[in-house]
Order: structure tokens, then sequence, then C-alpha cells
């Protein structure tokens, strides 16, 4: 199965700046590369599919690049509302899977 | 709205089996495959597997094989997935989500999910 690596972590980012997330897969899964934001005691939400096509009532901050085996998920001025955990998927093979989760936390 | 609505927690001893409900409601149930995921106490997650409502086709990631069930109701626009030979392992949230098929992919990303049943194990 397709092992997707995240970093760092947890990552530590002032409100207002700029926050840059990774993902990595073991083998190309083209674009087929999902983002989700998790907050404590909820379920996750789908951010971003195709790499790089913000679902349905996500905000402009939030933006998705990569392709092939290398992902990017920005957003680009943090709001409180935007510290969570956030995890990869892929769904290019089966069986799907997930990054281990970056943590985003405020500095 | 799509709605996912799952039933509620569930306390199992070692060896017994869970059933865990998640009731659809908002769409057309039978349009969209269910997948169910899970995530055990400050872990990631992890796919279970998928139902075609329509269909009832299902198909299961191979560490569940041969534990897992995944069924449906269509008169009631309800997925339910059991989980049998219960370890302590397996406490964990269960989260159904509705399966989005990729635009060159044939998996899912998911687009909408229940609020999680927890699970737990203990004797």
């Amino acid at each position: 199965e397709i092992v997707m690596t995240q970093s760092p972590a947890t990552l530590s980012v002032s409100p207002g700046e700029r926050a840059t997330l990774s993902c990595r897969a073991s083998q190309s899964v083209s674009s087929n590369l999902a983002w989700y934001q998790q907050k404590p005691g909820q379920a996750p939400r789908l951010l971003i599919y195709g790499a790089s096509t913000r679902a349905t009532g996500i905000p402009a901050r939030f933006s998705g690049s990569g392709s092939g085996t290398e992902f990017t998920l920005t957003i680009s001025s943090l709001q409180s509302e935007d510290f969570a955990v956030y995890y990869c998927q892929q769904y290019n093979n089966w069986p799907q899977t997930f990054g281990q989760g970056t943590k985003l936390e405020i500095k | 709205q799509v709605q996912l609505v799952q039933s509620g927690a569930e306390v199992k001893k070692p060896g017994a089996s869970v059933k865990v409900s998640c009731k659809a409601s908002g769409y057309t149930f039978t349009s969209y495959d269910i997948n169910w995921v899970r995530q055990a106490t400050g872990q990631g997650l992890e796919w279970m597997g998928w139902m075609n409502p329509n269909s009832g086709n299902t198909g299961y990631a191979q560490k569940f094989q041969g534990r897992v069930t995944m069924t449906r109701n269509t008169s009631i626009s309800t997925a339910y997935m059991e989980l049998s030979s219960l370890r302590s392992e397996d406490t964990a949230v269960y989260y159904c989500a509705r399966g989005k098929l990729g635009d060159s992919s044939s998996w899912y990303y998911f687009d909408y999910w229940g609020q999680g049943t927890l699970v737990t194990v203990s004797s």
C-alpha cells in the first residue's frame, strides 16, 4: 500500500502568518490527493481534493498544490479557527491511505 | 443539507461484536458509496472499507477481511458496519463518510462525515 508521510509532525505558527504543510507519497498518486482538517472531538472536514480544488465553503486562504509524490497545503494568513490537525489522503490506489497528520499549533 | 448521523457510543467485551449505524439525509442515499474510517485515541485515520448502497457490493481493507461486514437498509437510508471478534486494539472512534470518486481515480475521497461513534473494548 502507498505510505503517506506528512511533515512536520507539529508546526508552530503565529496568527496572521503563513503555514506550509507537506505530504509525500511513497509512489505517484497523480493528483488524487485530498486534505482534511480535524479539530478536537470533531470529525474530519474536507478542505481540498484533486490536490488543488477547494471543497465547498472552504475559504480562499486554503490552497493546495503538487502532483505525483509531493504535495503542499498552504494557509495564507492563519486565523484562530485554523489551529487543528491536518491530514492528507491518497485515493489513487487501493487501499486509500492517510498521512499521520500535522498538528498546527499557535506560536 | 447532507447529514450522516451515527448511533451512540458502545462498550463491548473482548470477543464480542459491535454494529454501528449511519443514517443519511439530504441526498439520494443510493447515489454515493458509504465508507468507514476509524481513529484510535490520539492516532491517525484508518480506512476500513466501502459499501455501495444501491447494489450492496462491498470492499474491505485487508486488515479487516473476515471481521467486518457492511450492510444497508435503503428503506431508511441507513448504512451499518459490524465488527466482530473485538479486541482492545479495536477501541476507537468509527466514522462513516460519503465517498466521492476522483475525476481520474476509481477510489474515494470523503466529502461528508458522520459525527463518529466511540467503541470501547474492555473486559
